[in-house]
């Protein structure tokens, strides 16, 4: 079976500090994976998707990056975090072709101080 | 600019009552119409992929259509349960990427 692990699950960091979130799946080849970010009171915005090995379209100008450096490997990053990047973020697959559903991870809940 | 929207933005009923709510999405280029439940200190899961107009799904209590031409998607609880309290999330599938609504925030009084 497939299973999709997300750390860590919280995270307190000064502005400006750099960020690295990881994600993992197991169990599948080939995933798509996602990034998507809930800001407080509403819903879950797209941050960046990735159809295979180093391969990223993101979705938001922003102060975030995203990298795979592996097929199942998908890490969300920033060089220096703003206040406006605290958030619950989450990671995603789905498997290919696209009309899949999405299968998510539990979550890291980032404040920004 | 891709637009998503649910309604309402949240409802409170009581136990046993049976309530719907609409996400709207663009009537053009679909491809599939998703509907996530997303419980409190949990992740996200799939309720229903809907890709044909007219589909219908259907699991327990909960159930689903979909309208491609006039971009509206509704789900409905039938007698609903504390434990459905939750927040219903649509999305919207547009290429490779899922675009969701804000949600709807539903809690049930028992």
């Amino acid at each position: 079976s497939q299973t999709i692990h997300q750390w860590p699950a919280t995270l307190v960091q000064p502005v400006g500090s750099p960020l690295s979130l990881e994600c993992t799946v197991e169990g599948t080849s080939n995933p798509n994976l996602y990034w998507y970010r809930q800001a407080a009171g509403r819903g879950l915005q797209l941050l960046f998707y990735s159809v295979g090995i180093g391969q990223i379209s993101s979705e938001v100008p922003q102060n975030l990056s995203a990298s795979r450096p592996q097929d199942r490997q998908f890490i969300l990053s920033s060089k220096k975090l703003l206040l406006s990047d605290s958030g619950f973020y989450l990671c995603a697959w789905s498997r290919a072709p696209t009309n899949e559903k999405l299968f998510f991870g539990s979550g890291t809940q980032l404040s920004v101080l | 600019i891709l637009n998503v929207e649910q309604s309402p933005q949240s409802l409170h009923v009581q136990e046993g009552d049976s309530t719907n709510f609409t996400c709207s999405f663009p009537s053009s280029n679909f491809y599939a119409l998703h509907w996530y439940r997303w419980e409190t200190a949990k992740s996200p899961e799939a309720l229903f992929v809907m890709t044909l107009n007219g589909d219908e799904k259907k699991k327990g209590r909960i159930s689903a259509t979909l309208n491609t031409k006039e971009g509206y998607s509704y789900l409905y609880i039938k007698g609903s349960q504390p434990e459905d309290s939750a927040t219903y999330l649509c999305a919207f599938r547009y290429g490779n990427k899922l675009v969701f609504g804000a949600g709807t925030i539903l809690r049930v009084k028992s």
